[in-house]
């Protein structure tokens, strides 16, 4: 089956660590992006990236690292920068860079210990 | 910068009876496409109907369908026939159109709870 898969589904991290989600697609979409959701607010976009080996900036990008290597992967690094970084964060991808959908994975939960 | 307002934080439902969820936009632009998500408590996100700002047609798919007012800023889901697995949490968003776009703004979202 096609789809976007996220791990892991729950993320402890310690203070000044640093942290990588992974995002996984199987749809052959060029489009992947990754946002952040709190409570009672919609989603935020991080890092988007349109095509391998290239991304950009979204509305929360600081705290925050991406790479882009292969069409199928696109990690979220939250570093020690981002001093509040408990969230649940859901990572996208879509066919192309024109006006298409995007697919949605299931998302993990960062918590802080 | 675009902006989507839902206005409606929860909203309830006795099964198998109609709801519409509300949503407002501010944008300049002449050319976009707006979407309704559903977030259940699975927590993943489902697209759930698509409508194209250049088409009077309101978008239909099955027992969800939007009233959309462009002039209005207006793009309204309607659930008819709600069922339990309809509650979830449900995303306006906008996508402005144009070439090498899927820049996607989200509103707050709606908590629906559907009754039995």
């Amino acid at each position: 089956d096609g789809g976007i898969t996220q791990s892991p589904k729950y993320l402890f991290r310690k203070e000044g660590q640093n942290v990588t989600l992974s995002c996984e697609q199987n749809l052959n979409h060029d489009a992947m992006y990754w946002y952040r959701q709190d409570p009672g607010q919609g989603l935020r976009l991080i890092y988007y990236s349109q095509i391998v080996n290239d991304f950009q900036k979204g509305d929360i990008a600081e705290g925050y690292s991406v790479s882009r290597e292969k069409k199928e992967s696109f990690p979220l690094t939250v570093t020690s920068a981002q001093k509040n970084p408990t969230a649940f964060y859901l990572c996208a991808s879509a066919r192309d860079r024109n006006n298409q959908p995007q697919h949605f994975g299931d998302g993990t939960r960062l918590s802080i210990l | 910068a675009q902006t989507v307002t839902q206005s409606q934080p929860e909203m309830s439902v006795q099964e198998a009876e109609t709801v519409t969820l509300s949503c407002t936009y501010d944008t300049s632009e002449n050319n976009y496409y707006l979407f309704w998500y559903k977030q259940p408590p699975s927590r993943q996100m489902i697209l759930v109907i698509r409508q194209e700002a250049y088409k009077q047609q309101n978008a239909t798919e099955n027992r969800f369908s939007v009233n959309f007012q462009k002039a209005a800023k207006s793009f309204s889901l309607k659930i008819s026939d709600s069922q339990l697995g309809d509650t979830a949490m449900y995303f306006c968003a906008f996508m402005k159109g144009s070439y090498n776009n899927n820049d996607m703004r989200f509103g707050a979202g709606t908590r629906l709870t559907v009754k039995p």
